[in-house]
């Protein structure tokens, strides 16, 4: 049964800081990975999909990387600003188009 | 060209109530899945559905619970004597075709968030 597990729960940061977001799944026969963003009372934003077959993916200030064979992928957001306050899913996909979720990273970043 | 629409936005229902969820999706695509996100947990698989077919439903409660996709007209997720653990988020998403075999996104709907009484 995959599980898909992010670490860290929260982050908070000052404005301008490089950071990381981590995402582990235990199954590594997956078709994609994909990382969302939620606003409160919101829904999902998609930022980044990353084929299986890919490493990483890049869009302006975000970039993912993907290492199937361990079950890790990461995100890493540059120069952080207060509008990246969100929080963050990661979901992966099997040979259908369910998504399984980790819980999330809710990133808060301080003016 | 319109995102995915959900509606109600809110939605509040007495226990043993019937609660009716409605899912747009994008125009041009034909297939919907839905997510639960109860409180202070992730977000779930409910059912995958494509136009007049059920294809994946493996999240669904076995009991009071139901989705369609009809022809015509939004997708519908139906949950019947409602009780007090319904109570969630409920997001609906699209794609316009079979994902992930094309490598396509799901584009995700603003949710319905459901209080129960």
């Amino acid at each position: 049964k995959q599980e898909v597990t992010q670490i860290p729960a929260a982050l908070s940061v000052p404005e301008g800081e490089n950071l990381v977001l981590n995402c582990s799944f235990t199954d590594s026969a997956i078709y994609n990975l994909q990382w969302f963003r939620q606003d409160p009372g919101k829904g999902l934003t998609s930022l980044l999909l990353i084929q299986s077959s890919q490493r990483e993916q890049t869009s302006g200030r975000l970039n993912a990387s993907l290492d199937k064979s361990s079950g890790r992928s990461t995100l890493y957001i540059a120069a952080s600003q207060p509008g990246d306050s969100a929080t963050y899913l990661c979901a992966v996909s099997g040979n259908t188009g369910k998504l399984i979720f980790g819980q999330g990273t809710t990133l808060q970043v301080k003016p | 060209n319109a995102g995915v629409m959900q509606n109600p936005r809110h939605l509040v229902r007495r226990r043993g109530q019937e609660a009716r969820l409605r899912c747009s999706p994008m125009k041009g695509h034909s297939h919907v899945y839905w997510y639960r996100q109860l409180p202070e947990e992730g977000l779930k698989f409910m059912v995958y559905l494509q136009k007049e077919n059920i294809i994946d439903e493996s999240g669904m409660p076995k009991e009071r619970f139901s989705a369609e996709f009809p022809k015509e007209g939004p997708s519908i997720l139906r949950i019947q004597q409602v009780v007090r653990g319904d109570s969630a988020a409920y997001f609906c998403a699209s794609s316009p075709t079979d994902y992930p075999g094309a490598g396509e996104k799901l584009f995700f709907g603003s949710g319905t968030q459901l209080s129960v009484l």
